[in-house]
């Protein structure tokens, strides 16, 4: 129940082309869900959260969508550019529980030029 | 202000011996993380910070595992007795208490045991 799963395990996207990278969870409870962008040598960086009261957050070329009867949700990376590729994790916590993340698996992206 | 800073980067040890890492977190950030993650896998928590106070610490971090804040400003995290599984790269992270789930992470301290 504590579980993330993420999906897919690697991505291949030509330039200017849609990264889908896919989330799931069980624990109803969770109510904060970030996603992460880790390049190699470095930590992971936030790119972009969202709460569970709403469906779709975007920022720039960067939205998460959130289907919560589901228990899904998705990072969508628009026009992507070799710049973005990276490992991607999603992650889930309780509010209550502050910076302890459960993470899923990764998602390592690869955008060919 | 650099971020978070984790040293060493890098440490090869051989099993039984004992290492310690370093974390200086953001300065004005009151919480703590550190987190260790193996290859191909997201992180996992191991334990955090309110200042000083080590508040919650996972079932992963076993008895030969210690992470201190003595001041609420740097950690240190060791491990005693080092073993092969301990191998993994150890994460810290900092926030603010009042955006507690935006995490800053450091680069991490890489270790292998032999």
């Amino acid at each position: 129940q504590q579980q993330v799963k993420q999906s897919p395990q690697s991505l291949i996207v030509q330039k200017g082309g849609i990264s889908i990278i896919n989330c799931a969870y069980e624990n109803t409870a969770f109510d904060y869900f970030p996603w992460y962008q880790q390049f190699p040598g470095k930590g992971p960086a936030l790119l972009i959260a969202i709460r569970p009261d709403v469906s779709e957050k975007k920022e720039g070329r960067f939205t998460i969508s959130f289907n919560k009867s589901a228990k899904q949700f998705s990072l969508h990376i628009m026009d992507s550019q070799p710049g973005d590729s990276a490992t991607y994790f999603c992650a889930a916590s309780f509010n209550n529980q502050g910076g302890k993340l459960i993470f899923g698996q990764g998602t390592e992206l690869s955008v060919k030029p | 202000d650099t971020g978070v800073s984790q040293d060493p980067r890098h440490k090869i040890t051989k099993r039984g011996q004992n290492v310690t890492f370093r974390c200086d977190p953001i300065s004005e950030h009151n919480r703590l993380y550190w987190y260790r993650q193996t290859l191909g896998q997201g992180p996992e928590f191991l334990t955090y910070f309110q200042n000083e106070a080590q508040l919650e610490k996972s079932r992963l971090l076993s008895d030969r595992f210690s992470a201190e804040r003595p001041k609420g400003s740097f950690s240190t995290l060791e491990i005693q007795r080092t073993e092969q599984g301990d191998s993994a790269m150890y994460l810290c992270a900092s926030s603010l208490r009042a955006g507690a789930n935006v995490l800053t992470f450091g680069a991490g301290s890489r270790l292998t045991v032999l």
